[in-house]
C-alpha cells in the first residue's frame, strides 16, 4: 500500500517566523495528498487537500503543492500565529480504490510562543 | 448539522474486561473507521466498514472486533482488554470515492489498568 513520512517535530517557532512542515509519499499513481490538523483535545480535521499533480491546495494561510518529481507535498505557511499550535498529518488513501481509508504520517507539534 | 460522536470520551477499565466504544455518524456516510492513536506511532488503523454488514481488518485489529449493523453506527469492542491497548481512539467517517474529507470524532481516551 501507499506510505507516508513527515519530519518528526515538535517544532517550535515564535510569532510571525515562516513555517516549512515536510511530507514525503510512496504511491502507485497520483492518489489525492491531505493534510490534517489536531488541536489540543479535539478530533482530526482537514486542513487542505490536493487531488493531482501540480495542484496547490490552500487554507487558513497554508500551501501545500503536489510535486510528483520529488514526491513531495510540504506544508508551509508565511507567518504563523499562536492559534496555529496543533499537530499536523499529512496522509493519502492507502490503497488506490474507493474505499478512502487514510494512511497518516507520524505526525509533526508546531509551538508557536508569542 | 451533521456530526460524528464518540461515547464515552473517556473510560478506564481493568484487564480482561470486555469494553465498547460508541460511534455514531449522521452523515449518512457509508465508510467509517477506527483509528489509534499513540505517541510515535501517529495514527494506526484498527478496522474498518464500507457499508452495512461490510467489516475489514485494518493494520491493527488483533484484539478488537467491529460490527455495522446500520449505517450511522461502527462500535468498536475490545474482547479483553490490554494494557497495550491503553491509547486514545478515533472514529471517523466519509463519503465513497478517492478525493473525498474524512470526518472525525473528537476520540475517546481508553486506560486499561
Amino acid at each position: 500500500g501507499n506510505s507516508v513520512t513527515q519530519m518528526e517535530g515538535p517544532v517550535t517557532l515564535s510569532e510571525e517566523a515562516f513555517l516549512t512542515i515536510n511530507c514525503t509519499y510512496t504511491a502507485t499513481g497520483y492518489p489525492s495528498l491531505f493534510w490534517y490538523v489536531q488541536y489540543p483535545g479535539e478530533g482530526l480535521q482537514l486542513l487542505l487537500k490536493a487531488t493531482k499533480a501540480d495542484d496547490k491546495g490552500s487554507n487558513k494561510g497554508f500551501e501545500a503543492t503536489y510535486r510528483k518529481e520529488t514526491t513531495s507535498f510540504h506544508l508551509e505557511k508565511g507567518s504563523v500565529q499562536v492559534s496555529d499550535s496543533a499537530v499536523y498529518f499529512c496522509a493519502l488513501p492507502l490503497l488506490n480504490n474507493a474505499g478512502n481509508m487514510l494512511t497518516f504520517g507520524g505526525g509533526t507539534r508546531l509551538m508557536v510562543k508569542p | 448539522d451533521a456530526e460524528i460522536t464518540q461515547s464515552p470520551r473517556h473510560k478506564i477499565t481493568e484487564t480482561g474486561r470486555q469494553v465498547t466504544l460508541a460511534c455514531h455518524q449522521t452523515w449518512n456516510h457509508n465508510n467509517m473507521f477506527w483509528y489509534r492513536q499513540d505517541l510515535g506511532h501517529g495514527l494506526r488503523l484498527i478496522h474498518y466498514s464500507y457499508g452495512v454488514q461490510d467489516t475489514n481488518k485494518g493494520e491493527v485489529s488483533d484484539g478488537y472486533s467491529v460490527s455495522r449493523s446500520n449505517t450511522e453506527d461502527l462500535p468498536l469492542t475490545l474482547e479483553s482488554a490490554a494494557s497495550s491497548q491503553t491509547s486514545v481512539y478515533f472514529c471517523a467517517s466519509s463519503e465513497q470515492g478517492l478525493n473525498t474529507e474524512a470526518f472525525f470524532g473528537q476520540g475517546t481516551r481508553l486506560t486499561v489498568v
